[in-house]
């Protein structure tokens, strides 16, 4: 079983869809979580961090479920510019190293 | 100011042949890592290295060595390359991973192509 699992995707959806993505990883110990954008061809960067209460930043809320070792990521109001790829991240173990899903694609379509 | 750079951008070379790929983080992080995206897009971790360790992903042929001078420095050696080394190799740099809200920032990727 990988560290991280994401939703294989591709997710195709018109502009103003809500999306929703989730994301599952093995180590129960796991420290931190994120979730990162990448668009093509582009170096990944921190969309936002991920908190135990859950959190919200504008038209995105990530939330994490301990008990049942997952992170989701919900897009409100889809705009063509969130078209990119999407990468949970998780820190765990005893090397505390950053360990990527592997990813899920977003197409938001006119 | 670019916050992480490795150069060079695009590296094409043929089998068999060494080659190197540079990093500099000038965000005072103290731990950098190196990261390999293959054609399915999977980002996957090479190296992490700190003033304290490196930790080398077991999977990672020796054939690659991380050489860092100093803490703002993080290169990656290649010796004997291989058709299936072609990828995009991605430098990041984050404080230690653990503290909170440790965000990763990567360079620009470096896209290897050996024919």
């Amino acid at each position: 079983r990988k560290e991280v699992e994401q939703d294989p995707g591709p997710f195709n959806v018109p502009e103003g869809a809500t999306v929703a993505f989730n994301c599952t990883y093995s180590n129960s110990a796991s420290q931190s979580f994120f979730w990162y954008r990448q668009d093509c061809r582009k170096e990944p960067k921190l969309l936002m961090s991920v908190y135990s209460s859950g959190n919200e930043d504008g038209r995105f809320t990530a939330q994490l479920n301990r008990a049942s070792q997952y992170i989701s990521l919900l897009i409100r109001d889809s705009k063509l510019s969130d078209s990119a790829t999407y990468l949970c991240v998780v820190i765990s173990g005893s090397a505390r190293q950053l360990t990527f899903g592997s990813g899920t694609q977003l197409t938001v379509l006119p | 100011d670019t916050a992480v750079s490795q150069t060079p951008k695009y590296l094409v070379t043929q089998m068999g042949n060494d080659k190197s790929i540079k990093c500099e983080q000038n965000l005072g992080h103290d731990t950098m890592y190196w990261y390999k995206q293959d054609s399915k897009k999977f980002l996957k971790i090479m190296f992490s290295y700190n003033n304290k360790e490196l930790i080398i992903n077991e999977t990672v042929p020796n054939r690659f060595s991380p050489k860092s001078p100093d803490k703002a420095h993080l290169n990656l050696h290649i010796n004997s390359l291989e058709l299936g080394d072609s990828a995009v190799y991605f430098c990041a740099s984050s404080h230690e991973p653990g503290r909170v809200n440790t965000e990763a920032f990567f360079g620009q990727g470096t896209r290897l192509t050996v024919v």
